[in-house]
């Protein structure tokens, strides 16, 4: 019983394009949200997060959007660079717990 | 600038070894978690703890103990390694800070291998 879902396990992007990684969230109860990135033999690093309050965070060429009622939340990177190319998990919590869930991953290859 | 390390960074080991990994945070979190990270499973909760001495399951403790001695100190034991365990290793650290983020900071990860 998966809740967090990230459907797409790898994705290929120009370099100086926008990449949208995407991740779904089962339960309603998640409020806040957030973003890891991980290169190969180090370990994830937090990237940027949104509470259920927001829709829209942004922080320089990443954006992360929330869309409560279709439990849907996606990474917007512009313009991407080949330092971008990495695994990205999404992760959801109950803001105030301490755990996080996480999603499966989507490799990122930025080709120059 | 907030650390965490991991006691080894590749391991091998043979079957029905026990096998600790240690983790060492130097930030005063109360929070220390174990996560293991296999390919199309993302990560995968081990094991938490929230206070020296206390531990809870995580989604995976099957195969798995952990030891928390000290505040900055989070052990996880394999007590008799197999196979399946050959994965990589995460630990990660954050703060008891309710109704903020939910931040956790990630150790270097342990690859094990067991043969």
């Amino acid at each position: 019983d998966q809740q967090v879902k990230q459907n797409s396990p790898s994705l290929s992007v120009q370099e100086g394009r926008i990449s949208i990684l995407n991740c779904d969230y089962t339960n309603s109860m998640f409020d806040y949200f957030l973003w890891y990135k991980k290169y190969p033999a180090e370990g994830p690093t937090f990237l940027i997060s949104i509470s259920s309050i927001k829709d829209k965070n942004e922080d320089g060429r990443f954006t992360v959007f929330l869309n409560k009622s279709a439990k849907h939340l996606s990474l917007h990177i512009v313009p991407s660079q080949p330092g971008d190319s990495a695994v990205y998990f999404c992760a959801v919590s109950i803001q105030g717990a301490q755990k996080l869930v996480f999603g499966q991953g989507t490799r990122l290859t930025i080709n120059p | 600038d907030v650390k965490v390390t991991q006691s080894s960074r590749y391991l091998v080991k043979r079957t029905g070894e026990k096998v600790f990994l240690e983790c060492v945070q130097d930030m005063d979190h109360e929070n220390m978690f174990w996560y293991r990270q296999d390919p199309g499973l993302g990560l995968r909760l081990i094991y938490f703890s929230y206070d020296v001495k206390m531990k809870e399951k995580g989604d995976i403790p099957e195969g798995y103990s952990v030891s928390r001695e000290k505040k900055e100190r989070f052990s996880l034991i394999l007590e008799s390694a197999s196979t399946n365990q050959t994965s990589m290793y995460l630990c990660a650290s954050s703060p008891i800070l309710a109704g903020v983020s939910n931040e956790q900071f990630f150790g270097p990860g342990t690859r094990l291998t067991v043969l």
